[in-house]
């Protein structure tokens, strides 16, 4: 049972283009959350999906951002014309079912992103 | 912000020495789990206390939680090497319109010297 599949692990883009992470969580896991990672710093929500709706983005910023999660494929963070400030690892992390006391996630290896 | 604070933020110990980290959180919670990050890698989680436990345990590790004080701390018995790594806290906090959504603390940095 493969884990949490995250690619690219690494991307760079120059100011103002886009940026497009793929996250594929683990087999029979229909909960999806994104996290994000400032260089020396702890992790913080962005966005819980799950098959075809978005459920919480709170942790979103309200521009620029966006994400889905498709009935078939892998559930796609976009960030459109991105700034030096988007520079961060990404994290995505997958569940069984939140409503399950122990919410355990298991999370990918990341995607680092460079903006130029 | 919801956010926790961790001590220390770095912890340097020499091998076979106990490790310890604590975490201090701001809501009600649901349950508070620890997590392990290896430089430039993902998290692995290590264990979950609920909000009714005060203690638990899981091979090395030990979890205390109190939620009066809202805080936990995270006790690693004789440490190794392989311990060097990055810890972080977790809550998922209690009440309407809980999605299971982790709040991490800043992390603690542990090295473990040989």
């Amino acid at each position: 049972n493969a884990g949490v599949m995250q690619n690219p692990r690494h991307l760079v883009r120059r100011r103002g283009q886009e940026a497009r992470l793929r996250c594929s969580p683990m087999k029979g896991h229909s909960h999806v959350y994104w996290y994000r990672q400032l260089p020396e710093e702890g992790l913080k929500f962005m966005v819980y999906l799950q098959k075809e709706n978005i459920i919480d983005e709170s942790g979103m910023p309200k521009e620029r951002f966006s994400a889905e999660f498709p009935k078939e494929g892998p559930s796609i963070l976009r960030i459109q014309q991105v700034v030096r400030g988007d520079s961060a690892a990404y994290f995505c992390a997958s569940s069984p079912d939140y409503r399950v006391a122990k919410n355990i996630q298991y999370f990918g290896a990341g995607t680092r992103l460079s903006v130029l | 912000s919801q956010q926790g604070e961790e001590d220390p933020q770095a912890l340097s110990i020499q091998e076979g020495e106990n490790a310890t980290m604590n975490c201090s959180y701001k809501t009600s919670i649901n349950n508070l789990q620890w997590y392990r990050q290896n430089s430039g890698r993902g998290l692995v989680h290590l264990i979950l206390i609920r909000s009714n436990e005060r203690e638990k345990h899981s091979g090395r590790l030990r979890v205390t939680l109190d939620t009066s004080k809202k805080s936990s701390s995270l006790l690693i018995t004789a440490s190794r090497a392989a311990d060097t790594a990055s810890y972080f806290c977790a809550t998922v906090f209690f009440g309407s319109g809980n999605t299971g959504k982790l709040i991490f603390g800043q992390g603690t940095t542990l090295q473990v010297k040989p």
